[in-house]
């Protein structure tokens, strides 16, 4: 099974702040990656989709990237309503495999 | 607009079952895959099961739920169950349901475009 190793698991920032989360496949996923943000008691929302492709109507602060297996997803300027948990998911196998999340906190 | 409604979690004794559904609207739902995705307390999210659209009801499971639980989906009224036997306490979770972004007739696997609130499911004795 592939194995998706996500870091941080917690990022403390400020508003204004630019902010990266790190997600690394444990073999190629030939960029079949989603990152999503989830706050509690909500749907989760699809922010990026095949690595770096912004889903329609999320803000163009957020951006993902990708070399070899480490992807990439970066907030370039924290707004208030960004404080939430994010996750990788790697869909290139029937698993779908997810990282182990980021919560990213008011500093 | 894409609506998906989960119910039936509630609280169940070990060794119970219990069905859960999600209603889907606002899309040509006999063209998507259909997942189950859970988040135990504490915890990150993890995919349970899915249900192919235009491949004929093709069926995937995590290794731990297989032979447990079974997925299935209701065409005619836009409907997917998760039927869960067996329940164990670390079953106990929210589970949401989610949409694949596109049609599986070209690929089989693609991210979720839209999810629901959840259900919870809570076993415990």
């Amino acid at each position: 099974d592939i194995q998706m190793t996500q870091s941080p698991s917690t990022l403390s920032a400020s508003v204004g702040d630019r902010v990266t989360i790190t997600c690394r496949a444990s073999q190629s996923i030939s960029g079949w990656l989603a990152w999503y943000q989830h706050k509690p008691g909500a749907a989760p929302k699809l922010l990026i989709y095949k690595a770096s492709i912004l889903q329609t109507g999320v803000p163009s602060r957020f951006s993902g990237s990708e070399s070899g297996a480490e992807f990439r997803l970066t907030i370039s300027s924290l707004q208030p309503d960004d404080f939430a948990t994010y996750y990788c998911q790697e869909y290139s196998s029937e698993s779908r495999t997810f990282g182990q999340g980021t919560k990213l906190e008011i500093k | 607009e894409v609506q998906l409604l989960e119910s039936g979690g509630t609280l169940v004794h070990p060794g119970g079952s219990l069905r859960l559904s999600c209603a889907a609207s606002g899309f040509n739902f006999n063209n998507f895959a259909m997942s189950w995705v859970r988040q135990a307390p504490g915890k990150g999210l993890e995919w349970v099961s899915s249900i192919s659209g235009f491949a004929a009801g093709s069926t995937y499971y995590a290794d731990f739920v297989r032979g447990r639980f079974t997925i299935s989906r209701d065409n005619s009224r836009n409907i997917v169950y998760l039927q869960m036997n067996d329940l164990r306490v670390d079953d106990t979770a929210v589970y949401f349901c989610a949409k694949d972004q596109y049609n599986d007739a070209v690929r089989r696997v693609w991210n979720f475009d839209f999810w629901g609130r959840g259900t919870l499911v809570s076993v415990s004795s």
